[in-house]
């Protein structure tokens, strides 16, 4: 069962600043890497999917990169509103689907 | 627009099955690559990926459920349906189903239902 390891599980910064996200997975899952963002009392909301490509509407200051086990989401520069959970997600032959256990990227 | 909405009880008892309804609009579970998936999350923990139905009726599970949990889907009625068996108080969470493109990502999800099991 492939086993994805999210870190740090949180990150404390302020507005301005860069935020670095790390999920890594227990064996090769591609370029089959998403990343969600999740606010409190709200559904996750889809950032990257297929490890780099950003999803409709999402801001340019979102990034993602890496391939086979290691990955990265980047904030360029944070703003107020991406203070949140997020979350990284593997799609392989088996099991299907299975998420990270999450990053909490507050504020310092 | 595609939308997702769930539905079912809110409170189930240990030992019942818990049956979840996901009405959808906006798109068609017979076109190709389609999915529409079922995640639950406990109460302040992280996310976890129950089921997901493709176009084709394809099935897959998660390992450590499969063995009671059900999806079912009605193409007429635009619903995927979730059974899970033997509900215990460790389950109560809030389960969301959201639509897929080939089980890659999720790109649109239900706003979630909080499901309670107690006695």
């Amino acid at each position: 069962e492939i086993v994805l390891t999210q870190s740090p599980a949180t990150l404390s910064l302020s507005p301005g600043e860069r935020a670095t996200l790390s999920c890594r997975a227990s064996q090769s899952v591609s370029s089959y890497l998403a990343w969600y963002q999740q606010k409190p009392g709200q559904a996750p909301r889809l950032l990257i999917y297929d490890a780099s490509n950003r999803a409709t509407g999402i801001p340019a200051r979102f990034s993602g990169s890496g391939s086979g086990t290691d990955f990265t989401l980047t904030i360029s520069s944070l703003e107020p509103e991406d203070f949140a959970v997020y979350y990284c997600q593997q799609r392989s032959n088996w099991p299907l689907i299975t998420f990270g256990q999450g990053t909490r990227l507050e504020i310092k | 627009q595609i939308t997702l909405k769930e539905s079912g009880p809110t409170l189930v008892k240990p030992t019942q099955t818990l049956t979840l309804t996901c009405t959808f609009s906006g798109f068609s579970l017979s076109t190709s690559g389609v999915g529409v998936g079922w995640i639950r999350q406990p109460p302040g923990k992280a996310l976890e990926w129950l089921a997901l139905i493709y176009w084709d009726d394809d099935k897959r599970y998660s390992p450590s459920l499969k063995s009671r949990l059900t999806i079912t889907k009605d193409t007429s009625k635009n619903q995927v349906v979730l059974t899970m068996t033997n509900m215990d108080p460790v389950d109560t969470a809030t389960y969301y189903c959201a639509h897929s493109v080939y089980a890659k990502f999720f790109d649109y999800w239900g706003q979630g239902t909080l499901v309670t099991v107690s006695s």
